[in-house]
């Protein structure tokens, strides 16, 4: 089953700009991950962040988790061309095995 | 290098003539799973299998079959294929036991089903 939402479906910015992008989920989690996949290619892990963290930064990327919302944002600053991908969010759910990924973001970055 | 191949990149098949995927990490990793993805539904889960000989089913597992007989093989099987069938899948591995951690992709085997 799907369980994390990401919103909105696609993003087109300009270089330098920055995107954000949110995921929803419906059950209680032990931890959050975000991934991106360029066009066609297997998906590279970015940075996860656990139930018990409220924010998390990784170079460009900010990650926040809202367990009471029940979901989590992801920034990227100061975004270049090279960011134009597709960003997911996998959520592992309590008492589960498996990750649960959302249908994706699609982030353009205009040059 | 640390990785995760899988085999064939690319197939295109008729219904019915059976084929297998094969998958393989040179990290150890305990947990390995197969996910197909396809547009508008993102990824969803096949298989996983938490050690050697230890499977089971994920979301979509109807018309596949796995097996992990070695630690760093997990090969894909279909039985049968159909039509329905034709999709973007992926191999991954964790090193938890489950899926708790960061999961690393292989680059992903495109399969078309006539």
């Amino acid at each position: 089953s799907q369980q994390g939402e990401e919103d909105p479906q696609a993003l087109s910015i300009q270089e330098g700009e920055n995107a954000t992008m949110n995921c929803s989920y419906k059950t209680s989690i032990n931890n959050l991950q975000w991934y991106r996949q360029n066009s066609g290619r297997g998906l590279v892990h970015l940075i996860l962040i656990r139930s018990n963290e409220r924010e998390k930064h990784s170079g460009r990327l900010r990650v926040t988790l809202d367990t009471s919302k029940k979901s989590s944002s992801l920034l990227i600053t100061a975004s270049r061309a090279a960011d134009t991908a597709s960003y997911f969010c996998a959520t592992d759910p309590i008492n589960d095995y498996k990750l649960s990924f959302g249908a994706g973001t699609t982030v353009t970055v205009r040059a | 290098e640390a990785q995760v191949t899988q085999n064939p990149r690319y197939l295109i098949t008729v219904t019915g003539k059976k084929l297998t995927v094969t998958c393989s990490q040179n990290m150890n990793h305990e947990y390995m799973s197969w996910y197909r993805q396809d547009p508008g539904l993102g990824l969803r889960q096949i298989y996983y299998s938490m050690n050697v000989e230890v499977t089971d089913k994920g979301d979509v597992p109807e018309g596949y079959k796995v097996s992990r007989k070695e630690k760093r093989n997990f090969p894909l099987i279909l039985e049968s294929p159909s039509p329905n069938q034709t999709s973007l899948y992926f191999c991954a591995s964790t090193s938890a036991t489950s899926s708790t951690d960061t999961q690393y992709f292989g680059p992903g085997t495109r399969l078309t089903v006539l």
